[in-house]
């Protein structure tokens, strides 16, 4: 089965210092990854989502960056935090099932990395 | 404004009711998800329900779809407090590149007093 492992757990950065979220995932090959962030009290905004090695979409623009330099790793970076980074970020990934086209169906999530910047 | 929407935003009932959340979304779907959050934890899936399907049950879950009227909703019965946290429900949305992706809602908060 899937494990999506996230790390640091907990992080306080003060405003403009860089950041690196990291994500990696086992028990899955080729998955979809994505890259959520939920503000306090809110429901989940994607960020970023990737289909593959070096593939990233991004959702909203903003500071925040992505990169996926391996099948199972995925990065969530910024060169200079804003206030506005504060918040929960969530990793997940979804297996994709081939047809005529790519589907979404369950997506897994990791255990989460709470920021806040000061 | 967001693909799916949750009623109520807040839920409080005693252990051993039943708990009903609602979910109504825009645009057409191939399936709709719910997922439950724990305080401060990541999201865990709960049940996955297909446009073809109209009703779905999964232990004290029931999950029912009306795609005429765009919404959805998850029954939890006998609710314990265990059952205490955020119920989110999620729908498939084409991204332009064609892949799909889900875009959730802002949740239910429901609380299980015992």
């Amino acid at each position: 089965s899937q494990t999506i492992h996230q790390w640091p757990a907990t992080l306080v950065q003060p405003v403009g210092s860089p950041l690196s979220l990291e994500c990696t995932v086992e028990g899955t090959s080729n998955p979809n990854l994505y890259w959520y962030r939920q503000a306090a009290g809110r429901g989940l905004q994607l960020l970023f989502y990737s289909v593959g090695i070096g593939q990233i979409s991004s959702e909203v623009p903003q500071n925040l960056s992505a990169s996926r330099p391996q099948d199972r790793q995925f990065i969530l970076s910024s060169k200079k935090l804003l206030l506005s980074d504060s918040g929960f970020y969530l990793c997940a990934l979804a297996a994709i099932r081939a047809g005529v086209r790519q589907t979404t169906d369950t997506q897994y999530f990791g255990p989460g990395t709470r920021l806040t910047v000061l | 404004s967001q693909q799916g929407e949750e009623d109520p935003q807040a839920l409080s009932i005693q252990e051993g009711e039943n708990a009903t959340m609602n979910c109504s979304y825009k645009t057409s779907i191939n399936n709709l998800q719910w997922y439950r959050q724990n305080s401060g934890r990541g999201l865990v899936h709960l049940i996955l329900i297909r446009s073809n399907e109209r009703e779905k049950h999964s232990g004290r879950l029931r999950v029912t779809l009306d795609t005429s009227k765009k919404s959805s909703s998850l029954l939890i019965t006998a609710s314990r407090a265990a059952d205490t946290a955020s119920y989110f429900c999620a729908t498939d949305v084409q991204t332009q590149g064609g892949s799909e992706k889900l875009v959730f809602g802002k949740g239910t908060k429901l609380t299980v007093n015992p």
